[in-house]
């Protein structure tokens, strides 16, 4: 079946523009998450929807950053007033009910902040 | 302060040997490890877990050991093959857990 798609695979940016990341988890799985690759780093973990639940938003760097889950199943990542420091590859991944369930990831969205 | 650390960023090793890549820990809390596989513009693919009651687990090609007293895990990948060249993550998970803390990575190359 289908895995977990990220769109767009590339952006580039100037400083100060907002950007939106989309994330199409693996149908039927209810918890989703948001990580972020900066250069040379581990991945950093941002936020986590599980089914119904209140995110747990505890990664976001800043207040810039806001992410929503939409029916249970799209996700989209905003980030607004972009800076340099926020260039990396953002990765999605989602799993069929959360905690120690495999995390299957997409591809990523690689952000360029100019 | 990075609770999980893997500190070759690099390896090479030559097809058919034995491929050891290590990750040590400082959170006492974690009790489910995993490795990661990724290859360049593609995600992290799940390669092989292990639960803290356990010490070693095997699939296939691919072994990983955890010593809980030193904080420490490795995964074993023998014979290593060309494409198995990719960069490795170790990531860790507390009781209860979903918040994966990942290492910064391992770039494996194995040379033919």
């Amino acid at each position: 079946g289908a895995g977990v798609s990220q769109s767009p695979s590339n952006k580039v940016t100037e400083k100060g523009k907002d950007v939106e990341l989309r994330c199409d988890p693996i149908s039927g799985h209810t918890a989703l998450y948001w990580y972020r690759q900066s250069l040379g780093q581990g991945l950093e973990f941002l936020i986590y929807f599980q089914g119904n639940s209140a995110p747990d938003k505890s990664g976001l760097p800043s207040d810039r950053f806001s992410a929503e889950r939409t029916g249970g199943s799209v996700s989209t990542l905003t980030i607004q007033r972009t800076q340099q420091e926020d260039s990396a590859v953002y990765l999605c991944a989602s799993s069929p009910s959360g905690y120690t369930d495999t995390q299957y990831f997409g591809p990523g969205t690689r952000l360029t902040v100019l | 302060d990075q609770q999980v650390k893997q500190n070759s960023p690099s390896l090479s090793v030559q097809e058919g040997r034995i491929s050891i890549l290590n990750c040590d820990y400082t959170n006492s809390m974690f009790d489910y490890f995993l490795w990661y596989k990724k290859y360049p513009a593609e995600g992290p693919t799940f390669l092989i877990s292990i639960s803290s009651i356990k010490d070693k687990n095997e699939d296939g090609r691919f072994t990983v050991f955890l010593n809980k007293s030193a904080k420490h895990l490795s995964l074993h990948i023998v014979p290593s093959q060309p494409g198995d060249s990719a960069v490795y993550f170790c990531a860790c998970l507390g009781a209860g857990s979903y918040q994966l803390t990942f290492g910064k990575g391992t770039k494996l190359s194995v040379i033919p």
